[in-house]
């Protein structure tokens, strides 16, 4: 099935750094979702952005929705080790109902 | 207050089956959706219900079809099961609005 591009796949980072991950379609999406999910759970949302450039922030995480509409951004500051997990993004058109999620950042932190 | 239910959580079916899956939404949901996770990709959406009709359905054989009921519960049913149908099945309840959004814990189905 079709899915967005997210990149980088997977990160090693040190506790502490700060964390960029982000997500390009070939499409325009009027909703750009983000989530983590955790092993054997399903995904949590993060942050949810409806308007193109919005800048959205949920503690230390936050979120960009592109100008063009056609890509989103997510940024972790200081990271510690419960950001372990997979990150996934999700474009959303109400109009046609057009749901596609991304193919994930892993994201690792080594205390 | 219970979070999205799922039920079961695990089953074994053999090619050519039906199955059916189980959720409950958050009590005052009136929105639930459909996934199906393969191993290391990401969600695919199925279907969306709102007020017990269909709002939204993604890119899936006829095979796939779902209902929700009057208490806002949804089924998901499966025909004609393939090896490829093996995944975890994720329902998603929603309120006012997708930032209200929440996932239960999926029920992994295998096929063999």
């Amino acid at each position: 099935g079709q899915q967005l591009n997210q990149s980088p796949q997977s990160m090693f980072i040190q506790e502490g750094e700060d964390v960029s991950m982000n997500c390009t379609s070939s499409s325009i999406f009027n909703t750009w979702l983000w989530y983590k999910q955790d092993p054997g759970e399903g995904p949590v949302l993060l942050i949810a952005l409806y308007k193109a450039g919005e800048l959205t922030s949920n503690g230390r995480l936050t979120a960009q929705f592109g100008i063009t509409r056609k890509d989103s951004f997510l940024n972790i500051s200081a990271s510690i080790p419960s950001d372990v997990g997979i990150y996934f993004c999700a474009g959303f058109t109400s109009g046609t109902y057009k749901y596609i999620f991304g193919t994930g950042t892993r994201l690792k932190v080594l205390a | 207050d219970a979070g999205v239910t799922q039920s079961p959580t695990h089953l074994i079916k053999t090619r050519g089956q039906q199955v059916t899956l189980r959720c409950s939404p958050i009590s005052g949901h009136k929105s639930v959706s459909w996934y199906q996770q393969v191993l290391g990709q990401g969600p695919q959406f199925i279907f969306q219900y709102y007020e017990k009709e269909e709002r939204g359905r993604g890119n899936f054989p006829d095979r796939f079809s779902a209902r929700q009921f009057p208490n806002y519960s949804s089924e998901l049913n499966v025909n004609a099961l393939l090896l490829g149908d093996s995944a975890l099945y994720l329902c998603a309840s929603t309120g006012t609005g997708l930032r209200e959004q929440y996932f239960g814990p999926g029920t992994r189905l295998t096929v063999t």
